[in-house]
């Protein structure tokens, strides 16, 4: 079984502040794909980055970065100097092509609210 | 290029109606997804269908819903009778592959009263 942790629910924060969301992961798959997707308040969801598993680099887009430790079973993703239009909630998810084909494991989600 | 294409954005309609929502996906994809989001259970997968072809519907509700893909740039979801509890955002996504990235479509509001 694959599940996917968000262990925040919400955050707030004040403009310009570092934020940092939290994804944990469970699976028993060696190759698996890890993303996060940004769904704002206009409700649509937004790609922002896909991982797999042998590739531990961190990845950096912007003022975007992620964290990816497979000895945590980590993916945590970093927005520097928030701003508004951040504002959204986050989902971090999880395809294990070996046992589940392409259904994506989706988070609980987090909403960030970052406040002018 | 085009994204996914949803259709309609928005849906009312009473209990016992039929209701079909439509799909166009990012052309070149060949795996394509229904999912539902509500307050109560999150993103659910509902249905994916790879190169048109029904894969894993698992996450079908109950037989009242429905899904076909007859070509490779249109899909339906369907749901006969609709009832309250149906009420929710359907989202269709697509990938190239099916282990690669979903793109969604901008979802449908679905409200069956």
């Amino acid at each position: 079984a694959q599940k996917v942790t968000q262990a925040q629910t919400e955050i707030s924060v004040v403009e310009k502040e570092d934020v940092t969301l939290d994804c944990v992961y469970e699976t028993r798959d060696t190759t698996y794909y890890l993303f996060w997707y940004k769904q704002p308040p206009s409700g649509e969801l937004v790609f922002l980055i896909r991982r797999n598993s042998f590739d531990e680099q961190n990845e950096i887009s912007g003022r975007y970065s992620w964290n990816f430790q497979k000895s945590t079973s980590s993916f945590n993703f970093t927005i520097t100097a928030s701003q508004v239009v951040d504002s959204a909630v986050y989902f971090c998810a999880l395809s294990n092509a070996e046992t589940s084909g392409s259904r994506l494991t989706f988070g609980e989600g987090t909403q960030l609210t970052v406040n002018p | 290029d085009a994204g996914v294409i949803q259709s309609p954005r928005h849906e009312v309609t009473e209990m016992g109606q039929e209701v079909t929502l439509r799909c166009k996906p990012i052309s070149g994809h060949n795996s394509l997804f229904w999912y539902r989001q509500t307050m109560m259970r999150g993103l659910e997968l509902l249905i994916y269908f790879n190169n048109n072809v029904p894969i894993d519907d698992s996450g079908m509700p109950e037989d009242r819903f429905s899904a076909k893909m007859p070509n490779a740039s249109f899909s339906t979801l369907k749901i006969q009778p609709s009832e309250p509890r149906d009420s929710a955002v359907y989202f269709c996504a697509s990938s190239y592959a099916g282990l690669y990235e979903q793109y969604f479509g901008p979802g449908t509001r679905l409200t069956v009263t």
